[in-house]
């Protein structure tokens, strides 16, 4: 069965410097993954994914994730964050499209970034 | 961008009392997901639907039912509310058959006293 686990409940980190959201999954087949952000008070928006290709890809607001097959890592990067970042934020996991299957979520890291 | 509409956004109840949530959506999506967000649980789904009066339980369905009469409206009903359903509640719809991406409502937030 597909499970997800973001290593870190809470990363705190001063504006302008770099952060890395960590996020390992488990899967014996070929899996979809996806980061998805929340805004306080907010819905889950989504960031970024990989489906297939280039393990490195980008999405809103500058960051970036690098997918690890021989790791099962799927971790989420950021060169130098804003305040305006501070959110939670979800790692998920998908086997595809097979009936029913839902996205597997992590259970959130919470992203503080202070001046 | 699909629209999803949660209906109530905020609901506060007593423990015994029957709730239903209501999610709609605008484009037709077949499949839609119920989850709640729980602090240190993350999202866990509750139940799904694959299409009018179908129906799946999730990984936390016990006390809650769902009905689809209709494609656009997923309902989810506490027969009973207790308060460990105290959560927010998501809806959400398959957005891509293949990946399983998903878009997600706003979020209902209900409270059991």
């Amino acid at each position: 069965a597909q499970s997800v686990t973001q290593l870190d409940s809470q990363v705190p980190v001063f504006e302008e410097a770099p952060v890395e959201l960590r996020c390992n999954y488990s899967s014996s087949v070929s899996v979809y993954l996806f980061w998805y952000v929340q805004y306080p008070n907010q819905g889950l928006q989504l960031l970024l994914k990989y489906l297939s290709g280039s393990t490195l890809v980008k999405g809103i607001n500058g960051f970036e994730a690098e997918f690890n097959k021989s790791q099962t890592s799927f971790h989420l990067r950021k060169p130098s964050v804003h305040i305006s970042d501070t959110a939670e934020y979800f790692c998920a996991v998908s086997e595809g499209n097979q009936a029913g299957t839902a996205l597997i979520f992590g259970k959130g890291t919470t992203l503080s970034v202070s001046s | 961008d699909a629209g999803i509409t949660q209906s109530p956004r905020h609901k506060v109840t007593e423990t015994g009392t029957p709730v239903t949530l209501r999610c709609h959506q605008t484009e037709n999506h077949r499949y839609m997901y119920w989850y709640r967000q729980d602090p240190g649980h993350g999202l866990r789904l509750i139940h799904y639907s694959y299409g009018v009066k179908d129906t799946d339980k999730g990984e936390v369905s016990d006390g809650y039912s769902v009905s689809r009469s209709k494609t656009e409206d997923f309902l989810l009903t506490l027969e009973s509310a207790t308060s460990s359903q105290t959560s927010v509640y998501f809806c959400a719809i398959r957005q891509n058959l293949y990946t399983g991406e998903l878009f997600f409502g706003e979020g209902s937030r209900l409270t059991v006293l």
